[in-house]
């Protein structure tokens, strides 16, 4: 079945580090793929997203790239803050649902 | 904000009661899915309703289920609770039944069973 692997966390940087979180899936067709965020105490927000191979999804200074060679979608941000301290969901979508990775918490220091 | 309104924000139970979970899905999305979210075991997809008519099922357990009112606001009922159960459930919502495109959330319902 459809699945997604993230690196695991959790992940510690300093701030205006650079950041990158893995994601690699495993699906049948060619799914669209998510970065979702959760912020402290608040729902999943969806970050990016990109539908076909080779797009990129951007928000916020992250980006992420459909590869479909690779099946990869790995989330990139060249200089973190501190308000960028969450947990981040790669997924994708699946036949009838998301399919989520495990979630990745980040926490950047000052 | 989402536009997705889940409630209780906040329920706090005894083992082997029943409890009911409710969400307002985006205005003009069809779709409604259930996640729990457990903190060691990330994000599970429980169900999906896409327009009353239950669309997918995942690893949700006997004990619990759920439904979509013709106002397209979906329940899920948790009964006979278990320590185990206490988690964070989601409620999300889409445009679309058949393939999922992105979904969006609500702020949650912390299930504390004691």
């Amino acid at each position: 079945g459809d699945s997604v692997t993230q690196m695991e966390g959790p992940v510690t940087l300093s701030e205006e580090a650079f950041l990158t979180i893995n994601c690699t899936y495993t699906a049948t067709g060619y799914p669209s793929l998510f970065w979702y965020v959760q912020y402290p105490g608040e729902g999943l927000q969806l970050l990016l997203k990109a539908t076909k191979a080779d797009d990129k999804g951007s928000n916020k200074g992250f980006e992420a790239t459909y590869r479909k060679e690779t099946t990869s979608f790995h989330l990139e941000k060249g200089s973190v803050q501190v308000s960028d301290s969450a947990v981040y969901f790669c997924a994708l979508s699946g036949a009838q649902k998301l399919v989520f990775g495990q979630g990745t918490r980040l926490t950047i220091n000052p | 904000d989402s536009g997705v309104t889940q409630t209780p924000k906040h329920l706090i139970t005894a083992t082997g009661q029943r409890v009911t979970l409710r969400c307002s899905p985006r205005s003009g999305d069809l779709s409604v899915y259930w996640y729990q979210q457990s903190l060691d075991q990330g994000l599970q997809f429980l169900i999906q309703y896409y327009n009353g008519e239950e669309r997918a099922k995942g690893n949700i357990l006997e004990r619990f289920s759920a439904q979509q009112f013709p106002d397209l606001h979906s329940e899920l009922n948790l009964s006979s609770l278990e320590l185990g159960d206490s988690a964070l459930y989601f409620c999300a919502s889409s445009l679309a039944g058949q393939g999922a495109t992105e979904a969006f959330f609500g702020q949650g319902t912390r299930l504390t069973v004691v």
